[in-house]
């Protein structure tokens, strides 16, 4: 009964280089969820993914920032030409199809970027 | 959308005192209420949920919170801390539409 899996759970990027980021969600949930984390702030959404579908991005950064959620594997979240500020814990969350249960969360990836 | 705030960005407590970690939402619909904890170097972890029927609800380790509806909160309660109680909370809310929001998290230090 797996819960729900990222990879890698460490990642250093140098400044400038493409981060990637993959969640596989618990078996048989067809939401995700991407949080980001701070140091010493809460924590903040990024976006929501349904199945080859963007359902709320309102939280992505404009730029260099993208998800995907394919019929076929892990969630990815891209982050490209990375740089210091993008250094964090990045949750990735999964819930079942229907609405209004709760979120199941991965251990989190986190990222460092020299 | 709905939105949530925490009022308590960081409490202290000795151990044995009672705790109150304040939250309010923002919506005007049926909702579904949640706090998470995050013990630190973990990932966050479901303490107790509130769906419908007895508004005080009680999670685990001794959580409980208060579902008010008049006045759109949701405290999470604790009698009496432990040192082990440490840890980051935080209130959620989803809308049914499964888009989940968070509160900024409070930060509980508990001295031993």
């Amino acid at each position: 009964n797996a819960g729900v899996m990222q990879n890698p759970r460490h990642l250093v990027r140098r400044r400038g280089q493409e981060a990637r980021l993959r969640c596989s969600p618990v078996k048989g949930h067809s939401h995700v969820y991407w949080y980001r984390q701070l140091p010493e702030e809460g924590l903040k959404f990024m976006v929501y993914l349904q199945k080859e579908n963007i359902i709320d991005e309102s939280g992505m950064p404009k730029e260099r920032f993208s998800a995907e959620f394919p019929k076929e594997g892990p969630s990815i979240l891209r982050i490209q030409q990375v740089v210091r500020g993008d250094s964090a814990a990045y949750f990735c969350a999964s819930s079942p199809p229907r609405g209004g249960y709760e979120q199941y969360f991965g251990p989190g990836t986190r990222l460092t970027v020299t | 959308a709905q939105s949530v705030s925490q009022h308590n960005h960081h409490v202290i407590l000795s151990e044995a005192a009672s705790l109150e970690l304040g939250c309010n939402y923002s919506y005007g619909g049926t909702v579904n209420l949640f706090w998470y904890v995050q013990y630190p170097g973990q990932h966050l972890q479901l303490l107790l949920k509130y769906f419908s029927g007895d508004p005080l609800v009680k999670g685990i380790k001794g959580f409980e919170a208060e579902f008010i509806k008049s006045k759109f909160s949701f405290n999470l309660r604790k009698p009496s801390v432990q040192w082990s109680d440490t840890a980051e909370y935080f209130c959620a809310v989803n809308a049914w539409n499964n888009d989940m929001r968070f509160g900024a998290g409070t930060r509980l230090t508990v001295k031993p």
